[in-house]
């Protein structure tokens, strides 16, 4: 069945620091991918997303490029603040006959200052 | 201006009394999801609808029930709380087409004493 893994946190860094959070699926045909995060106590929110092979979603200096040869979609940000701690879900909607989203198991991001 | 909007922010209900959870949109979106979610886990789906067409998980507990009385507005009822399902119960909208975003509400935190 489809899946997304996502790389296990906590993921600790001090402020400017380089960003990478591995995500990667298993999907049948052409799965939507997407980036959401979760701030303590709140919903989740869009953070970007990719509907097809090569597209890269960017959002407040995240970014993440669908990579269908290696089934991946890693979320990066050059320079990471204080404000981006927060725990980041890997998601993909499954394509056929269904309305589902499967999300990962969240990689909780720390920012030191 | 809020886009799912979810009643109330917190819950607390004792143990075996029912309670209901509420969720609105204002996207006039199709699909209506709830899920719970424990200690920034990922978000566990209970059931879904496309209108008025309900898809229970299957390992959803019969504790658990919905209702979408109108596109706007979908109810979780939780019959007989117990301790273990205290959690962050979320809502979720979309279109419901293959490349459409999930938009979440705040969600609600049931404490069950």
């Amino acid at each position: 069945g489809d899946s997304v893994t996502q790389m296990e946190g906590p993921v600790t860094l001090s402020e400017e620091a380089f960003l990478t959070i591995n995500c990667t699926y298993t999907a049948t045909g052409y799965p939507s991918l997407f980036w959401y995060v979760q701030y303590p106590g709140e919903g989740l929110q869009l953070l970007l997303k990719a509907t097809k092979a090569d597209d890269k979603g960017s959002n407040k200096g995240f970014e993440a490029t669908y990579r269908k040869e290696t089934t991946s979609f890693h979320l990066e940000k050059g320079s990471v603040q204080v404000s981006d701690s927060a725990v980041y879900f890997c998601a993909l909607r499954i394509t056929s006959g269904t309305y589902k989203y499967i999300f990962g198991t969240g990689t909780r991001l720390k920012v030191l200052a | 201006d809020a886009m799912v909007i979810q009643n109330p922010r917190y819950q607390v209900t004792q143990f075996g009394k029912p309670v209901t959870l509420s969720c609105s949109q204002t996207l006039n979106h199709n699909v209506m999801y709830w899920y719970q979610q424990k200690s920034s886990q990922a978000p566990k789906l209970l059931f879904h609808y496309y209108d008025k067409d309900f898809n229970n998980e299957a390992d959803t507990p019969d504790n658990f029930q919905s209702r979408r009385p109108n596109t706007s507005f979908c109810f979780l009822d939780i019959r007989s709380p117990g301790l273990g399902d205290a959690a962050m119960y979320l809502c979720a909208t979309s279109r419901g087409g293959s490349t459409d975003t999930q938009y979440f509400g705040p969600g609600t935190r049931l404490t069950v004493l």
